[in-house]
């Protein structure tokens, strides 16, 4: 079975422009969370989706926002990018057993 | 809110024991969890314990749990090369979805 995948695997944005990255849960699992790790540091919570409504949200700015679709794939969307953006972004699914959340390999953006 | 602690190194030989420790401050919390993160990517499910148990072990790694002291250890027997990498504490507080991540302990194996 296919893990869960991200897009793109890199990501090169400057200053004050948008991004949208993309997630692919595991088959079957409803839940999305988004996960924040800035180099050096553990990932920070940033979204969780389940049945595509937002189920929790940490401590980030109204410029990250999100949505899953139909299908529960998920996108996350920052806008106006610092450079303090620029980090791995990484998505997380989990289904029935929804203490088991496993992670993509993440989507790294740099800011310039 | 929560807050997860690790040590941020450590060394060993090949074939040793590896033991990485983490506190945490959530007594509600209902599973801790262990992920393995290599270079360059994502996080790896490791192994989890749930908060009623006080020790759990699978093939190579043992949990320990000690709530009173909410202090997590993870034992690696006979670490090889392969285990190179670093380890994170997850707590997801007294949810199962919103994980609070330690800054992770770099394990680094030598031959």
């Amino acid at each position: 079975d296919a893990g869960v995948t991200q897009s793109p695997t890199h990501l090169i944005k400057t200053r004050g422009q948008q991004v949208t990255l993309r997630c692919s849960p595991i088959s079957g699992h409803k839940s999305v969370s988004w996960y924040q790790q800035v180099l050096g540091q553990g990932p920070q919570f940033i979204f969780q989706y389940y049945e595509k409504e937002e189920r929790g949200r940490g401590n980030f700015p109204d410029r990250f926002s999100a949505r899953q679709f139909p299908n529960y794939s998920s996108e996350l969307n920052v806008n106006a990018l610092l450079l303090g953006d620029s980090a791995l972004y990484l998505c997380a699914s989990s289904g029935v057993l929804s203490y088991e959340q496993y992670f993509g390999p993440g989507t790294r953006l740099t800011v310039t | 809110g929560e807050d997860v602690e690790q040590s941020l190194f450590l060394s060993v030989r090949e074939g040793d024991s590896s033991v990485i420790n983490c506190t945490y401050t959530d007594s509600s919390s209902t599973y801790l969890y262990w992920y393995k993160q290599e270079p360059g990517a994502g996080l790896q499910l490791l192994t989890y314990i749930f908060s009623n148990m006080d020790m759990k072990q699978d093939q190579r790694l043992t949990v320990l749990l000690n709530k009173k002291d909410k202090h997590l250890s993870l034992r690696i027997a006979d670490t090889q090369t392969g285990d190179s990498a670093i380890y994170f504490c997850a707590d997801p507080g007294a949810g199962y979805s919103t994980l609070t991540f330690g800054k992770g302990t770099m394990l680094l194996v030598s031959p």
